[in-house]
């Protein structure tokens, strides 16, 4: 596709179930990025990626998440044994890299924990 | 990176131009100026960047001051679809990769 795909967009887990979060990048994009919006917030940065390496995951909020992109292309963000504090929006964004450090972002993916 | 302030909320008529100021008085000499702007429901989308002179392309203009202290997203004809919330971002490049979003101002056009 042309764009950066998330899936799925709407999740709903119980309090304590483990869910995952897909993004497929635009193809060809070196980084990735992963972000988390709160209602009524701007987004927070979780974790940044440069092909298959994590660089940054100074915005993980505990040890509960893990984000990994094995073969430098899809990524997966994992939250383990969700909290109602998770409850956000979750924005993949992914860039070539190239001097302009244009992100394109999904549309993300939409998680209720109750 | 620098700290950005934008005020919360503006309002602007359909047809005219919206003027949406961001003051960065910390900038450093290597900081570029990024606007997002976000529409409901919807992912963050790049407009525009610039490091001290003004730009323009098809959808905005940015003015940035000449201490480069602050500076203006200009959207010359908003329409309806203007109607999201609009970050301005200070950012080093090619270092630091990730952006950070404040607060943004949301903007309403209205008929």
């Amino acid at each position: 596709g042309a764009g950066v795909s998330q899936s799925p967009r709407y999740k709903v887990a119980k309090r304590g179930q483990d869910v995952a979060l897909r993004c497929d990048p635009i193809s060809g994009h070196v980084s990735l990025f992963w972000y988390q919006q709160a209602l009524g917030q701007g987004p927070e940065f979780l974790t940044y990626f440069q092909n298959e390496a994590q660089l940054d995951k100074s915005g993980l909020p505990s040890d509960r998440f893990f984000a990994e992109r094995p073969e430098g292309s899809v990524s997966t963000l994992k939250i383990q044994r969700t909290q109602q504090e998770d409850s956000a929006v979750y924005l993949c964004a992914s860039s070539s890299g190239a001097y302009t450090g244009e992100l394109f972002f999904g549309e993300g993916s939409r998680l209720t924990v109750l | 990176d620098a700290k950005t302030t934008q005020p919360t909320s503006m309002d602007c008529a359909e047809g005219r131009a919206a003027n949406l100021p961001c003051n960065h008085s910390t900038i450093s000499g290597n900081e570029y100026v990024y606007w997002y702007r976000q529409i409901h429901s919807q992912g963050p989308q790049y407009i525009i960047h610039g490091l001290k002179n003004n730009e323009t392309n098809e959808m905005a203009s940015l003015i940035i001051t000449e201490d480069r202290k602050s500076s203006t997203l200009i959207l010359p004809h908003a329409t309806l679809r203007d109607t999201a919330v609009y970050y301005c971002i200070v950012r080093t490049l090619p270092g630091a990769q990730k952006l950070v979003f404040g607060q943004g101002t949301r903007l309403t056009i209205n008929p």
